[in-house]
């Protein structure tokens, strides 16, 4: 069974660009979280979708906008990227949303903006 | 509002010996608890879960924690650490009240099991 794959695995991008992450989870899974990882910052949750619908939100500016498809797929996009924004971007997904569900990270997204 | 605390930034342990990485919690709710580990470049693996019932919750690679509500702790121990261990460890905790809540993740602590 395939584990939650997570596109591109590395990035480089220069300040002012967008970029868009994705995320295709454990097949059968429907809820998909996003958490940025920096050295200083720690992990840190940006969104969580369940079946389309946004359930969680971080505390992160506008610039930062998810979306989950129908196939339980899930993008993360950033736009107007600041030197800042560099970070591990992590995708997770469990299998139906409930609290105790377990969830199963991807390898990440390392974004370097220059 | 929930939160966790892992209060040793790094535990350094002889290989062989007994290590323990600790991990206390703030919810207002029941409390699911959970360990991962993240080796250096790679996403976060699951280790084990505390959901309910048994306090002592069995994980991954010989790993065990111990739920324990009146110190709200979920400390993770091994009986004998391996130089392989050596990685980042994160508790994290989901309050079970209240509607549904995200997961909340401490800042990690560094394990390096020294052989």
């Amino acid at each position: 069974k395939a584990g939650v794959t997570q596109t591109p695995r590395y990035l480089i991008k220069t300040r002012g660009q967008q970029v868009t992450l994705s995320c295709s989870p454990i097949s059968g899974h429907r809820s998909v979280s996003w958490y940025q990882q920096t050295p200083g910052q720690g992990l840190q949750f940006l969104f969580e979708y369940f079946s389309e619908t946004q359930r969680n939100k971080g505390n992160f500016p506008g610039r930062f906008s998810g979306r989950q498809f129908s196939n339980s797929r899930s993008e993360m996009n950033v736009s107007t990227l600041e030197l800042g924004d560099s970070a591990l971007y992590l995708c997770a997904s469990s299998l139906a949303g409930r609290a105790g569900n377990t969830i199963y990270f991807g390898e990440g997204s390392w974004l370097t903006v220059v | 509002a929930q939160s966790v605390a892992q209060p040793e930034d790094q535990v350094n342990v002889a290989e062989g010996n007994p290590l323990t990485v600790k991990c206390t919690y703030s919810v207002s709710g029941n409390p699911y608890l959970f360990w991962y580990v993240q080796y250096p470049n790679r996403g976060l693996q699951f280790l084990l879960k505390y959901i309910t019932g048994d306090n002592l919750v069995k994980g991954s690679y010989g790993f065990e924690a111990e739920f324990n509500k009146s110190q709200t702790s979920f400390h993770l121990k091994k009986p004998s650490a391996l130089v392989s261990d050596s990685a980042l460890y994160f508790c994290a905790v989901r309050d079970n009240s209240g509607g549904y809540q995200k997961v909340t993740f401490g800042t990690g602590t560094k394990l390096q099991v020294i052989p």
